[in-house]
């Protein structure tokens, strides 16, 4: 119940396209669903994150898309450039009490000038 | 966002000696901090919570005697390697988070440190 699924393991996008990533999770108590990205060599960096009271939040080219009955949410890269290949990780939270963040099992994603 | 500070980035030592990495949360009041350790193209593995004064919490499996871990201020955490292994060389990352209120804050995350034991 604490893991959280994500999809596909390695995705090849060519440059301006749009890249893809689903995380699925199991516990309804996770409240807050961040995504990081993490170079080579690097810690992670969050890069967006939602809470399930909106279906989708945007920042520039990242957009999180939330479905919660589904218990499903996705990360899209629009406009997917170069610099962005790094591999990416969805994670699930909780707003309150004490809990670890659980991690998607990530995604690397490279694209292709 | 907030920096949290991991020194050094990267350590060679010899197997059997013991390797202390440094985590600083620099511009905020971390009441947890985290301790991860990653293989290549793997995930995040958590390896132990640390609260301010108190004992670290380890994850099952991993010896809290070979990775000491101490939270002595608000701002600093250590993870210390003891009589290290060839085995332990690998990627870890600590993490820390904003002390405050009643709901959890973000987690932000240190550079990483590689260790590699020779």
């Amino acid at each position: 119940q604490q893991q959280v699924k994500q999809s596909p393991q390695s995705l090849i996008v060519q440059k301006g396209g749009i890249s893809i990533i689903n995380c699925a999770y199991e516990n309804t108590a996770f409240d807050y669903f961040p995504w990081y990205q993490q170079f080579p060599g690097k810690g992670p960096a969050l890069l967006i994150a939602i809470r399930p009271d909106v279906s989708e939040k945007k920042e520039g080219r990242f957009t999180i898309s939330f479905n919660k009955s589904a218990k499903q949410f996705s990360l899209h890269i629009m406009d997917s450039q170069p610099g962005d290949s790094a591999t990416y990780f969805c994670a699930a939270d909780r707003s309150t009490g004490f809990q670890k963040l659980v991690f998607g099992t990530g995604t690397r994603l490279l694209v292709s000038p | 966002g907030a920096v949290v500070s991991q020194h050094p980035s990267r350590v060679i030592c010899k197997s059997g000696t013991s390797v202390k990495i440094e985590c600083r949360s620099l511009d905020f009041q971390a009441t947890t901090m985290f301790w991860y350790r990653q293989f290549p193209k793997q995930s995040l593995m958590l390896m132990a919570t640390s609260n301010e004064g108190s004992k670290a919490t380890y994850e099952q499996g991993v010896e809290k005697d070979k990775f000491l871990i101490n939270h002595a201020s608000l701002t600093l955490s250590t993870l210390t390697v003891t009589s290290a292994h060839p085995e332990d060389s690998s990627f870890y990352i600590c993490s820390a988070r904003q002390k405050g209120g009643r709901t959890n804050t973000e987690a932000f995350f240190g550079q990483g440190t590689r260790l590699t034991v020779v």
